[in-house]
């Protein structure tokens, strides 16, 4: 069965930090991968997706994401965090490129400026 | 162009009754998701529709069920509310069965008291 690991459930930076947040899945067979975001009071928005190619894929606001097949990990960056980019991440995996997306439990961001 | 709407917003019941949530995809769009999202637990998979069959179920008891409707838009029934069932929930869609481009409404919480 399709699964999503998330490392963190609560990280917490300074602006201008630098920011990684770890995700694992589990699925035996040809993945679409994705990044979405939840700001406060808002729904939820895609900040990027991996179906192929280049395993490093750049997403809105300077994020950026690497897709490693032999660790089953997908993690997210961005060199130097803002204020606004406090939110809580979700990390999602989809079995090819239809149907529903298995989501790992989020990661909550607090930016202190 | 009007995003995917859910209603009601809010929605309180007590331990027993039954609740219905509803859901309007974009236009164009004929694949609806059904997503639960309760505190610390991240989306969890729920339901899909499309073209009006289901087409998935995560791992949710039977008193959870749905429907798709003529015009796409898609109700969510749960049965005999048990206070865990208290959660955002959350409705999706996309354009055909791909799952490149879902976007998600802001929500229903529903309150079991």
């Amino acid at each position: 069965a399709q699964s999503v690991s998330q490392h963190n459930h609560h990280v917490i930076l300074s602006e201008a930090a630098s920011l990684e947040l770890g995700c694992n899945y589990s699925y035996g067979g040809t993945v679409n991968l994705f990044w979405y975001v939840q700001y406060p009071g808002q729904h939820l928005q895609l900040l990027l997706k991996y179906f192929s190619g280049d395993p490093l894929v750049k997403g809105i606001k300077g994020f950026e994401a690497e897709f490693i097949k032999s660790k089953f990990s997908f993690n997210l960056r961005k060199p130097s965090v803002q204020w606004s980019d406090t939110a809580e991440y979700f990390c999602a995996v989809g079995g090819g490129s239809q149907g529903n997306l298995i989501f790992g439990k989020g990661t909550k961001l607090s930016v202190k400026p | 162009e009007a995003g995917v709407t859910q209603s009601p917003t809010h929605l309180i019941k007590t331990r027993g009754q039954q609740a219905t949530l509803r859901c309007s995809p974009i236009s164009g769009h004929t694949s609806v998701y059904w997503y639960q999202q309760a505190l610390g637990l991240g989306l969890q998979f729920l339901l899909w529709y499309d073209e009006g069959e289901e087409r998935n179920r995560g791992n949710f008891p039977p008193r959870f069920s749905g429907r798709q409707f003529p015009n796409y838009s898609s109700e969510l029934n749960v049965n005999a509310l048990e206070l865990e069932d208290s959660a955002l929930y959350l409705c999706a869609s996309s354009p055909g069965t791909t799952n490149e481009k879902l976007l998600f409404g802001s929500g229903t919480q529903l309150s079991v008291l």
